[in-house]
């Protein structure tokens, strides 16, 4: 069974420009996760979908970042316009989904930085 | 909200001795506790978790014990090998609400 695939996996950017992530989920798994990583941090939740309804963005930074995940499965990030401080990995994760169904796998992440 | 504490942030053993990684969190509601090994360059990998109804769980040489009282839960690995380096994170769930990670430790295992 394939893992979560995301592409790209390295980006370089200068700041005011607009970036794109996209996450392919586990086949069969409901609920999307982007998270973004900060050197040396844990992961932090950026938004959570459950099939096309995003669920959880409470922590997502509205005025520059935007999500989609139109047919709920494949989904997009995008930061417009990017900022220096947004330099980071951006991971998605994916879970089945569900009552019960805890268990999130994470992809290989994209590493942005913006100069 | 959720706040996870891990300790140590690093922490070197000699290949073949134990490692243990501590975490504690503060939502008492929490019931969800995975552990993660990332690898440099690569994305977490989940590699073994304890739900709060369960006070220990082990697979093979790693293990995790849970203290739903004191609200901390630890990672022990045993029999430590080379590959075993790399940065654990642990992290704690409420219900289908999002994970809260701690902020890693970083094994080094030497031979």
């Amino acid at each position: 069974e394939a893992g979560v695939v995301q592409s790209p996996r390295y980006k370089i950017i200068e700041k005011k420009q607009p970036v794109a992530f996209w996450c392919n989920p586990i086949s069969g798994h409901n609920t999307l996760y982007w998270y973004r990583q900060n050197l040396g941090q844990g992961p932090e939740l950026l938004i959570r979908y459950e099939n096309e309804e995003a669920v959880d963005d409470s922590q997502l930074p509205k005025d520059r970042f935007s999500a989609e995940r139109l047919k709920g499965v494949d989904s997009t990030l995008k930061i417009q316009p990017a900022e220096l401080g947004d330099s980071a990995v951006y991971l998605c994760a994916s879970s089945r989904g569900g009552g019960g169904t805890l268990e999130q796998y994470f992809g290989p992440g994209t590493r942005l930085t913006v100069t | 909200g959720e706040n996870v504490e891990q300790h140590p942030s690093t922490l070197s053993v000699q290949e073949g001795d134990s490692a243990v990684i501590k975490c504690t969190y503060s939502d008492s509601a929490s019931n969800y506790f995975p552990w993660y090994k990332q690898e440099l360059g690569k994305g977490p990998q989940l590699i073994i978790d304890i739900r709060s109804n369960v006070g220990e769980k082990k697979d093979q040489r790693i293990a995790v014990t849970l203290n739903k009282t004191a609200k901390h839960f630890s990672l022990h690995i045993t029999e430590t090998q080379p590959e075993d380096s790399a940065v654990y994170f642990c992290a704690a769930q409420f219900g289908n609400e999002k994970l809260t990670f701690g902020t890693g430790t970083r094994l080094t295992i030497i031979p």
